[in-house]
């Protein structure tokens, strides 16, 4: 079967870092993508690992390991923008197209 | 340039009813896929579009759903005989192979179905 997992919420306080896990389990995989969704609005893409290591985009990073199934976001310098759902999708399709395999999302509220 | 939009961006019915719901993705995009999310559930894949080929269909839950991409751009997601379980927000996105067919994603059509 195919499964994506990551922790239904975290909370973390303004200015801190939080990492946030997916592990996955899929019949194939030709990448892993981070979106963001603010309650009511349209995910918007944050980052895209196909190979293992760590991608890095200004206050935002992520690691992939395919030997492990395995993926995180980081999120340093947290600001209470950063309050939001994040989710985990991978892409199990031969080609470099095809259908994301979504997880449920991680609400992070982020505090004073 | 402009992202995928969609259209109605709120959409309430009867249940039975038939609803459409259009989107137009990115100019240029090859690829457009639909997708719903229930209220505290993950995005789950529907219908995917990719040039003029056949769509792979593997996602729609029953024979009511039906989607079409006319000329390789604008989609119309059709649902039959609305039910209640219908209810949700239905999210169309598109991509490009020259942007490693990243996803990027309309505002949604939130459907209620009374």
């Amino acid at each position: 079967g195919q499964n994506i997992d990551q922790p239904t919420e975290m909370t973390a306080t303004e200015g801190a870092i939080v990492q946030i896990n997916c592990t996955y389990q899929t019949s194939g995989f030709n990448g892993l993508f981070w979106y963001q969704q603010h309650a009511g609005e349209a995910p918007t893409f944050l980052s895209y690992n196909v190979l293992d290591g760590l991608e890095e985009k200004g206050r935002f990073s992520s690691f992939l390991s395919r030997s492990k199934g395995y993926s995180y976001l980081l999120l340093k310098e947290l600001q209470m923008k950063d309050s939001a759902s994040y989710l985990c999708a991978v892409r199990d399709y031969g080609g470099s197209q095809g259908n994301l395999i979504f997880g449920k999302g991680t609400k992070l509220s982020v505090k004073p | 340039g402009a992202g995928v939009s969609q259209s109605p961006s709120n959409k309430v019915t009867e249940k039975g009813k038939d609803v459409e719901l259009r989107c137009d993705p990115i100019s240029g995009h090859t690829a457009l896929y639909w997708y719903r999310q229930s209220l505290g559930q993950g995005l789950e894949f529907l219908i995917y579009f990719q040039g003029n080929s056949a769509p792979d269909k593997s996602g729609l839950p029953s024979d009511r759903f039906s989607a079409e991409r006319t000329g390789g751009s604008v989609s119309t997601l059709t649902i039959q005989r609305t039910q209640q379980e219908d209810s949700a927000v239905y999210l169309c996105a598109s991509s490009s192979p020259a942007l490693a067919d990243t996803q990027y994603f309309g505002p949604g059509t939130r459907l209620t179905v009374l």
